[in-house]
């Protein structure tokens, strides 16, 4: 079975520019969970869908960040305009749902603004 | 006081050796426990379910606490290979990390 898919792999963007990630997750997952993970702050949740819905986005750090899933095996991480503070490495992953249900990732999105 | 918080480490030990890792968490409704190994420039990938009667996968033990809101991850016998970051990972609607702990295993 395909695991988690994100492209793209690695971005190198200049500030001002906008930024869109992207995500496929496991057939069958109804979770889908985008982090972003940095040396300094560990890995943060942004924001997490259950059956495409967003259902917490308070992890978003600010109005330059939003997230979509169209259907449930598409989802997208926009950042407009980026910013320097924005480079991370941004992993998606995905869940059946439910208590004790596990997280799959993604290789994850290694984003460079420079 | 962060929602998970783990021993950031490092810990430098020799093969064969035994380490164990802590965590708590601040929510006390939480309702499904993990831990997660990361690999340098990799995604974190899943090493075992916490259980309340505490669950063991061959050198692997884990064990949960409820009342003191705590977890930990025991390693016996420890390989080159089980040098990795090491996740804490607690769930009640969504999936909260702890900023995980270093170990290296040394020859």
């Amino acid at each position: 079975d395909a695991g988690v898919i994100q492209s793209p792999r690695h971005e190198v963007t200049e500030m001002g520019q906008e930024v869109t990630l992207r995500c496929k997750p496991i057939s069958g997952h109804n979770s889908l969970f985008w982090y972003r993970q940095t040396m300094m702050r560990g890995l943060e949740l942004l924001i997490y869908f259950n059956n495409n819905v967003p259902i917490d986005d308070s992890g978003m750090p600010e109005d330059r960040f939003s997230a979509k899933m169209p259907n449930a095996s598409f989802s997208t991480l926009k950042i407009q305009p980026s910013e320097p503070r924005d480079s991370a490495v941004y992993f998606c992953a995905s869940s059946r749902g439910g208590e004790g249900e596990k997280l799959f990732f993604g290789s994850g999105t290694q984003l460079s603004v420079l | 006081r962060k929602e998970v918080e783990q021993d950031p480490g490092p810990f430098n030990v020799p093969e064969g050796a035994t380490v164990a890792f802590n965590c708590t968490y601040s929510n006390s409704a939480s309702q499904s426990f993990f831990w997660y190994r990361q690999d340098c420039r990799k995604e974190p990938k899943l090493l075992m379910s916490v259980y309340s009667s505490g669950n063991e996968d061959g050198r692997f033990t884990a064990q949960l606490n409820r009342a003191s809101q705590y977890i930990s991850l025991l390693i016996r016998d420890s390989k080159l290979s089980d040098s990795a970051t090491y996740l804490c990972v607690v769930k009640k609607n969504d999936m909260r990390f702890g900023a995980g702990t270093r170990l290296t295993v040394k020859p």
